[in-house]
């Protein structure tokens, strides 16, 4: 059974700080990661996928990955009210077909940017 | 280009009723998945399809539950009959190939049983 283990906040950083989200999952089978983020009432969307050990940038966020320890991370710098929402952290078991295609989610950390 | 569409938006529905929830993919992407949203559970993986074929079903609840594809340009979820506990936002969602490609969810079905 895949387990994805989110702390559910609310995790409160002021503006301009950097925000650390973190995941912990159970399957050392899963070889892809993703971070999505919620907004209260609408669906849910892709911010940043990682499949290797290390960092991984795409301008204000920086995704990190540790198979060994099975964690990863999410960080959010120079925080923005409009980051405010909830992360939701996902992993798909193994790459390619198969049965494996869905993804396992997190029950997701809620994020509050204060101004 | 139009995202993934669902219908109805929102859905009261008296327990025992039958209710079909509906999901029009993507066009051209050839994977298709329900999720289902509440509170206590989180969001969880129903079903998936590719080429329009059920690949994996584990994660319907109960036989009371069925999907289907019936071409690749849309798909049903059906709760009969449907129960308070039920209750919760079912979303579609959509992929071109499976493995590591975006899934591009839907706005999701905010389902009632009252």
């Amino acid at each position: 059974q895949k387990e994805v283990e989110q702390n559910s906040g609310p995790l409160s950083v002021p503006e301009g700080a950097i925000a650390s989200l973190n995941c912990t999952y159970s399957d050392r089978g899963s070889q892809s990661f993703f971070w999505y983020r919620q907004y209260s009432g609408k669906s849910p969307e892709l911010i940043m996928s990682i499949y290797s050990n290390g960092d991984k940038e795409d301008g204000r966020f920086t995704a990190q990955l540790n198979k060994a320890s099975q964690y990863v991370s999410l960080l959010i710098r120079d925080s923005q009210p409009s980051d405010s929402a909830t992360y939701l952290c996902a992993v798909k078991g193994r790459l390619g077909g198969g049965g494996a295609d869905g993804l396992t989610f997190g029950k997701g950390t809620h994020l509050i940017i204060q101004p | 280009d139009a995202g993934v569409i669902q219908s109805p938006r929102h859905e009261v529905t008296e327990m025992g009723q039958e209710v079909t929830l509906r999901c029009k993919p993507i066009s051209g992407h050839d994977y298709l998945f329900w999720y289902r949203q509440t509170m206590m559970r989180g969001l969880e993986l129903l079903i998936y399809f590719n080429n329009n074929v059920p690949i994996d079903d584990s994660g319907m609840p109960e036989d009371r539950f069925s999907a289907k594809m019936p071409n690749a340009s849309f798909s049903t979820l059906k709760i009969q009959p449907s129960e308070p506990r039920d209750s919760a936002v079912y979303f579609c969602a959509s992929s071109y190939g499976g493995g590591v490609r975006e899934q591009y969810f839907g706005p999701g079905t905010r389902l009632t049983v009252t």
